[in-house]
Protein backbone atom coordinates (compact mmCIF):
# COMPACT_ATOMS: atom_id res chain seq x y z
CA UNK A 1 0.00 0.00 0.00
CA UNK A 2 1.28 3.44 -0.59
CA UNK A 3 1.76 5.87 1.64
CA UNK A 4 -0.13 8.73 -0.17
CA UNK A 5 -3.01 7.55 -2.11
CA UNK A 6 -5.04 10.17 -4.26
CA UNK A 7 -8.43 10.36 -5.66
CA UNK A 8 -7.17 9.19 -9.42
CA UNK A 9 -9.56 10.62 -11.79
CA UNK A 10 -9.75 12.55 -14.13
CA UNK A 11 -11.93 14.70 -13.64
CA UNK A 12 -14.13 17.20 -15.82
CA UNK A 13 -16.01 19.77 -14.56
CA UNK A 14 -17.99 22.86 -16.02
CA UNK A 15 -16.78 26.24 -15.43
CA UNK A 16 -17.76 27.84 -12.20
CA UNK A 17 -18.23 24.41 -10.47
CA UNK A 18 -16.89 23.56 -7.25
CA UNK A 19 -14.12 21.14 -7.58
CA UNK A 20 -13.00 18.79 -4.27
CA UNK A 21 -9.69 16.90 -4.85
CA UNK A 22 -8.53 14.31 -2.42
CA UNK A 23 -5.99 12.44 -0.35
CA UNK A 24 -5.60 9.92 2.21
CA UNK A 25 -2.37 8.93 4.00
CA UNK A 26 -1.05 6.78 6.14
CA UNK A 27 2.37 8.35 8.12
CA UNK A 28 1.41 10.04 11.23
CA UNK A 29 4.64 11.60 11.03
CA UNK A 30 3.81 14.08 8.22
CA UNK A 31 3.28 17.57 9.80
CA UNK A 32 3.73 19.71 6.05
CA UNK A 33 0.97 19.25 3.38
CA UNK A 34 1.38 20.68 -0.33
CA UNK A 35 -0.47 20.72 -3.47
CA UNK A 36 0.94 21.37 -6.79
CA UNK A 37 -0.41 22.00 -9.83
CA UNK A 38 1.19 20.66 -13.44
CA UNK A 39 0.35 22.09 -16.46
CA UNK A 40 0.33 19.74 -19.64
CA UNK A 41 4.11 19.75 -20.23
CA UNK A 42 5.48 22.08 -17.65
CA UNK A 43 6.68 20.80 -13.88
CA UNK A 44 4.80 21.15 -10.65
CA UNK A 45 4.59 24.91 -9.36
CA UNK A 46 3.35 24.76 -5.56
CA UNK A 47 0.04 26.22 -5.32
CA UNK A 48 -0.65 25.52 -1.62
CA UNK A 49 0.98 24.74 1.74
CA UNK A 50 -0.17 23.57 5.44
CA UNK A 51 1.05 23.47 8.47
CA UNK A 52 -0.88 20.70 10.42
CA UNK A 53 -4.83 20.46 10.41
CA UNK A 54 -6.84 23.25 9.56
CA UNK A 55 -7.87 25.24 6.74
CA UNK A 56 -6.05 27.60 4.56
CA UNK A 57 -7.63 29.48 1.83
CA UNK A 58 -6.04 31.38 -1.08
CA UNK A 59 -8.41 33.18 -3.63
CA UNK A 60 -10.53 30.42 -5.12
CA UNK A 61 -8.38 27.73 -3.62
CA UNK A 62 -8.82 26.16 -0.36
CA UNK A 63 -6.91 23.61 1.65
CA UNK A 64 -8.05 21.25 4.23
CA UNK A 65 -6.14 19.09 6.90
CA UNK A 66 -7.55 17.10 9.13
CA UNK A 67 -4.97 15.01 10.35
CA UNK A 68 -6.94 12.90 13.11
CA UNK A 69 -8.47 11.27 9.63
CA UNK A 70 -5.07 11.68 7.29
CA UNK A 71 -7.14 13.09 5.10
CA UNK A 72 -6.58 16.43 3.25
CA UNK A 73 -8.57 17.72 0.77
CA UNK A 74 -8.26 21.50 -1.99
CA UNK A 75 -10.99 23.41 -2.97
CA UNK A 76 -11.47 25.20 -5.76
CA UNK A 77 -14.19 27.17 -6.30
CA UNK A 78 -15.72 29.17 -9.31
CA UNK A 79 -13.57 26.91 -11.31
CA UNK A 80 -12.14 28.11 -14.90
CA UNK A 81 -10.68 26.67 -17.96
CA UNK A 82 -7.59 27.85 -16.73
CA UNK A 83 -6.87 25.40 -13.67
CA UNK A 84 -7.38 22.60 -15.92
CA UNK A 85 -4.34 20.82 -15.05
CA UNK A 86 -2.78 17.85 -12.88
CA UNK A 87 -2.59 18.48 -9.33
CA UNK A 88 -0.82 16.91 -7.08
CA UNK A 89 -0.98 16.42 -3.12
CA UNK A 90 2.82 16.07 -1.45
CA UNK A 91 3.63 15.74 2.24
CA UNK A 92 6.30 15.48 3.83
CA UNK A 93 8.26 15.74 7.73
CA UNK A 94 11.24 17.51 9.66
CA UNK A 95 13.00 14.21 9.79
CA UNK A 96 13.80 13.09 6.20
CA UNK A 97 15.93 15.43 4.37
CA UNK A 98 13.31 17.73 2.90
CA UNK A 99 11.83 15.09 0.71
CA UNK A 100 7.88 14.85 -0.10
CA UNK A 101 5.95 11.54 -0.77
CA UNK A 102 3.81 12.63 -3.55
CA UNK A 103 0.28 11.36 -4.55
CA UNK A 104 -0.27 10.10 -8.40
CA UNK A 105 -1.78 13.13 -9.32
CA UNK A 106 -5.59 13.81 -10.34
CA UNK A 107 -6.09 15.52 -14.13
CA UNK A 108 -8.69 18.14 -13.71
CA UNK A 109 -10.50 19.05 -17.13
CA UNK A 110 -12.71 22.27 -16.78
CA UNK A 111 -14.97 23.05 -19.78
CA UNK A 112 -16.13 26.34 -20.91
CA UNK B 1 15.69 34.93 -11.27
CA UNK B 2 16.07 31.46 -13.43
CA UNK B 3 14.92 29.38 -10.18
CA UNK B 4 15.68 25.49 -11.33
CA UNK B 5 17.06 24.97 -14.97
CA UNK B 6 17.06 21.39 -16.66
CA UNK B 7 19.44 20.76 -19.77
CA UNK B 8 18.51 19.54 -21.86
CA UNK B 9 14.97 19.50 -22.46
CA UNK B 10 14.05 16.44 -25.37
CA UNK B 11 16.99 13.82 -25.67
CA UNK B 12 16.54 10.38 -27.39
CA UNK B 13 19.31 7.75 -26.44
CA UNK B 14 19.96 4.27 -28.13
CA UNK B 15 19.86 1.46 -25.82
CA UNK B 16 23.33 1.62 -23.82
CA UNK B 17 24.06 5.00 -24.57
CA UNK B 18 24.91 7.44 -21.54
CA UNK B 19 24.17 10.75 -20.68
CA UNK B 20 24.45 13.69 -18.27
CA UNK B 21 20.90 15.45 -17.42
CA UNK B 22 22.79 18.95 -15.54
CA UNK B 23 20.33 20.64 -13.15
CA UNK B 24 21.01 23.75 -12.15
CA UNK B 25 19.38 26.21 -9.07
CA UNK B 26 20.06 30.10 -8.57
CA UNK B 27 18.17 30.39 -5.02
CA UNK B 28 21.06 29.11 -2.74
CA UNK B 29 19.02 26.18 -1.84
CA UNK B 30 20.45 23.39 0.09
CA UNK B 31 18.64 20.29 -1.01
CA UNK B 32 18.03 19.05 -4.51
CA UNK B 33 16.31 16.26 -6.01
CA UNK B 34 15.78 13.98 -9.59
CA UNK B 35 12.22 12.53 -10.08
CA UNK B 36 11.01 10.80 -13.00
CA UNK B 37 7.50 10.75 -13.62
CA UNK B 38 5.88 8.34 -15.61
CA UNK B 39 1.62 7.71 -16.50
CA UNK B 40 0.14 7.13 -13.65
CA UNK B 41 2.84 6.54 -11.56
CA UNK B 42 3.20 10.19 -9.98
CA UNK B 43 6.72 11.32 -9.28
CA UNK B 44 9.68 9.05 -8.06
CA UNK B 45 12.39 9.91 -6.51
CA UNK B 46 15.82 8.90 -7.77
CA UNK B 47 18.53 10.35 -5.67
CA UNK B 48 18.72 13.91 -3.78
CA UNK B 49 21.19 15.96 -2.22
CA UNK B 50 21.41 17.60 0.92
CA UNK B 51 23.92 19.55 0.35
CA UNK B 52 27.35 20.10 -1.78
CA UNK B 53 29.28 16.88 -1.84
CA UNK B 54 26.60 14.77 -0.46
CA UNK B 55 24.31 12.38 -2.06
CA UNK B 56 21.34 9.97 -1.30
CA UNK B 57 19.75 6.79 -2.71
CA UNK B 58 15.77 7.27 -3.27
CA UNK B 59 13.18 5.27 -4.37
CA UNK B 60 14.56 4.25 -7.29
CA UNK B 61 17.90 4.89 -7.97
CA UNK B 62 19.19 1.67 -9.87
CA UNK B 63 20.95 2.38 -12.96
CA UNK B 64 21.18 6.06 -12.24
CA UNK B 65 24.25 7.80 -10.57
CA UNK B 66 24.73 11.59 -9.75
CA UNK B 67 26.77 14.07 -8.32
CA UNK B 68 26.49 17.72 -6.55
CA UNK B 69 30.06 18.71 -6.64
CA UNK B 70 28.49 22.72 -6.56
CA UNK B 71 25.78 24.00 -4.04
CA UNK B 72 23.75 25.09 -7.96
CA UNK B 73 24.29 21.79 -9.62
CA UNK B 74 23.18 18.49 -9.24
CA UNK B 75 23.86 16.29 -12.24
CA UNK B 76 21.88 12.53 -13.25
CA UNK B 77 23.97 10.54 -15.04
CA UNK B 78 22.63 7.36 -16.95
CA UNK B 79 25.77 4.88 -17.63
CA UNK B 80 24.04 2.56 -19.68
CA UNK B 81 20.54 3.63 -20.88
CA UNK B 82 17.69 0.87 -20.86
CA UNK B 83 14.23 1.30 -22.55
CA UNK B 84 12.70 1.15 -18.76
CA UNK B 85 14.06 4.63 -18.23
CA UNK B 86 11.89 6.68 -21.05
CA UNK B 87 10.75 9.07 -18.58
CA UNK B 88 10.15 12.38 -17.73
CA UNK B 89 12.71 13.77 -15.22
CA UNK B 90 12.23 16.70 -12.99
CA UNK B 91 14.75 17.75 -10.70
CA UNK B 92 14.19 20.38 -7.94
CA UNK B 93 15.50 22.12 -5.07
CA UNK B 94 13.89 22.86 -1.31
CA UNK B 95 15.59 24.91 1.35
CA UNK B 96 17.04 23.26 4.11
CA UNK B 97 14.60 21.84 6.59
CA UNK B 98 15.76 23.85 9.84
CA UNK B 99 13.18 26.25 9.43
CA UNK B 100 10.67 23.55 8.77
CA UNK B 101 8.94 24.32 5.06
CA UNK B 102 9.76 21.60 2.54
CA UNK B 103 8.48 22.93 -0.44
CA UNK B 104 9.86 22.02 -3.39
CA UNK B 105 10.66 24.41 -7.23
CA UNK B 106 10.52 22.35 -9.96
CA UNK B 107 12.56 22.38 -13.68
CA UNK B 108 10.53 22.11 -16.71
CA UNK B 109 11.61 18.53 -16.81
CA UNK B 110 13.59 16.72 -19.60
CA UNK B 111 12.00 14.24 -21.69
CA UNK B 112 14.23 11.17 -22.37
CA UNK B 113 13.24 8.35 -24.84
CA UNK B 114 15.69 5.65 -24.94
CA UNK B 115 14.89 3.39 -27.98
Amino acid sequence: QKEVEQDPGPLSVPEGAIVSLNCTYSNSAFQYFMWYRQYSRKGPELLMYTYSSGNKEDGRFTAQVDKSSKYISLFIRDSQPSDSATYLCAMGDNTNAGKSTFGDGTTLTVKP
Amino acid sequence: NAGVTQTPKFRVLKTGQSMTLLCAQDMNHEYMYWYRQDPGMGLRLIHYSVGEGTTAKGEVPDGYNVSRLKKQNFLLGLESAAPSQTSVYFCASSYSTGGARTEAFFGQGTRLTVV
